[in-house]
């Protein structure tokens, strides 16, 4: 089974500063894909950013953009000019290519944004 | 539906009792999913759909839980002799198939949140 870690339970950044929310997991696929999501106070998931193990590139969504390590088997989250918007939780989920379509969440990073 | 719509919000039943959760995906949807999220846990798991079959139940903890989807649209997850252990917020997500799924589109309702006394 695929295991995922988000080893910062609580972070906690100023309003228009940078932070980086990590990642890491444990898989013998070569192939799968990697997503974080936003829980709000509302509790619905919200996609804020996705990454395909094949790609090198690191994916960018406008503020937010990933660090991924695929040796390493790391996949953080970067969230530059925060906005107190941005408070939430975030969790990190792993998704195999070739069946199941599930999604293994970690434990999840709750995000303060201060002003 | 705009979304994926979930009922009840909020669920307080005493342990022993019969519960159902109701999930009502966005339309034309084929692929649909229930998790559970325990408190201080991301959400885990339970089983999904394509149309009106469980194509995996992998996720499902034990025999009391059991999930339908006879029309392939509406979705009701039934829980049988409520343990205190199945406290927890249980999130339906939807999707227009599973492999837009890969694609990131996958939306969550807002849960139900069960609390077994």
């Amino acid at each position: 089974a695929q295991t995922v870690t988000q080893s910062q339970p609580e972070m906690s950044v100023q309003e228009a500063e940078t932070v980086t929310l990590s990642c890491t997991y444990d898989t013998s696929e070569n192939n799968y894909y990697l997503f974080w999501y936003k829980q709000p106070p509302s509790r619905q998931m919200i996609l804020v950013i996705r990454q395909e193990a094949y790609k090198q590139q690191n994916a960018t969504e406008n503020r937010f953009s990933v660090n991924f390590q695929k040796a390493a088997k790391s996949f953080s989250l970067k969230i530059s000019d925060s906005q107190l918007g941005d408070t939430a939780m975030y969790f990190c989920a792993f998704m195999k290519t070739n069946s199941g379509y599930a999604l293994n969440f970690g434990k999840g990073t709750s995000l303060l944004v201060t002003p | 539906g705009a979304g994926v719509s979930q009922t009840p919000s909020n669920k307080v039943t005493e342990k022993g009792k019969y519960v159902e959760l109701r999930c009502d995906p966005i339309s034309g949807h084929t692929a649909l999913y229930w998790y559970r999220q325990s408190l201080g846990q991301g959400p885990e798991f339970l089983i999904y759909f394509q149309g009106t079959g469980a194509a995996d139940d992998s996720g499902l903890p034990n025999d009391r839980f059991f999930a339908v989807r006879p029309e392939g649209s509406v979705s009701t997850l039934k829980i049988q002799r409520t343990e205190r252990g199945d406290s927890a917020v249980y999130l339906c997500a939807s999707s227009q198939t599973v492999d837009r799924v890969r694609s990131g589109e996958l939306f969550f309702g807002e849960g139900s949140r069960l609390t077994v006394l």
